[in-house]
């Protein structure tokens, strides 16, 4: 069982579509991260988000925390065939030293 | 400033059989954690290393073993491989504990294939 479900496990979307992606848990995080994974590539930092409702903006990327640091989403306004990807949030616990990954949503946008 | 460097990139072993990969993390950086990547499985957590010294393990039998050394480079050491070990292994470095504060950078991986 995972610690962190991400939805949808895949999605397929054609260029200039706005799409969410949601990372949920019954747990609570210090704070949870969001990176995407290239083909060949290791997953590389989008944001972090550490206050309960925090909302942070990468262009045309927007994130959230949860109010009780639970959950989080990303949703892409626009979305562009650059966009394509793995999506992954990972969370902290309290000074483990270690993240918790999701698993993932892999993003498809179809010129 | 070089990012963070795994070898081999791909490694075909068979069952039975024994592997160690390597990472060299970004210099300057401390910390060096573990990961495992599977299709079933997602991205799950091996073990940490700072200066020389496991912090935290995941749940992972002990076939999986790692160490660091004083220049911070670390190696991981599967033993007797089965099936199941092929995945996609990831290190990534931070400057200390890798957290909210703490950017973790990851290495494209070693990618291991048991037959």
């Amino acid at each position: 069982t995972q610690l962190l479900e991400q939805s949808p496990q895949f999605l397929s979307i054609q260029e200039g579509e706005n799409l969410t992606v949601y990372c949920n848990s019954s747990s609570v995080f210090s704070s949870l991260q969001w990176y995407r994974q290239e083909p060949g590539e290791g997953p590389v930092l989008l944001v972090t988000v550490v206050t309960g409702g925090e909302v942070k903006k990468l262009k045309r990327l927007t994130f959230q925390f949860g109010d009780a640091r639970k959950d989080s989403s990303l949703h892409i306004t626009a979305a562009q065939p650059g966009d394509t990807g793995l999506y992954l949030c990972a969370g902290e616990r309290d000074s483990s030293y270690k993240l918790i990954f999701g698993s993932g949503t892999r993003l498809l946008v179809r010129p | 400033k070089a990012g963070v460097t795994q070898t081999p990139r791909y490694l075909i072993k068979t069952r039975g059989q024994q592997v160690t990969l390597s990472c060299s993390p970004i210099s300057g950086h401390r910390s060096v954690s573990w990961y495992q990547q599977t299709p079933g499985q997602g991205l799950q957590f091996l073990f940490e290393y700072f200066s020389e010294t496991q912090r935290n393990k995941g749940n992972f039998p002990g076939r999986f073993s790692g160490r660091q050394f004083s220049n911070s480079r670390s190696e991981m050491n599967v033993s007797t491989l089965e099936l199941g070990d092929s995945a996609l292994y990831l290190c990534a470095s931070s400057l200390e504990a890798p957290s909210s504060y703490n950017e973790q950078f990851f290495g494209p991986g070693t990618r291991l294939t048991v037959l």
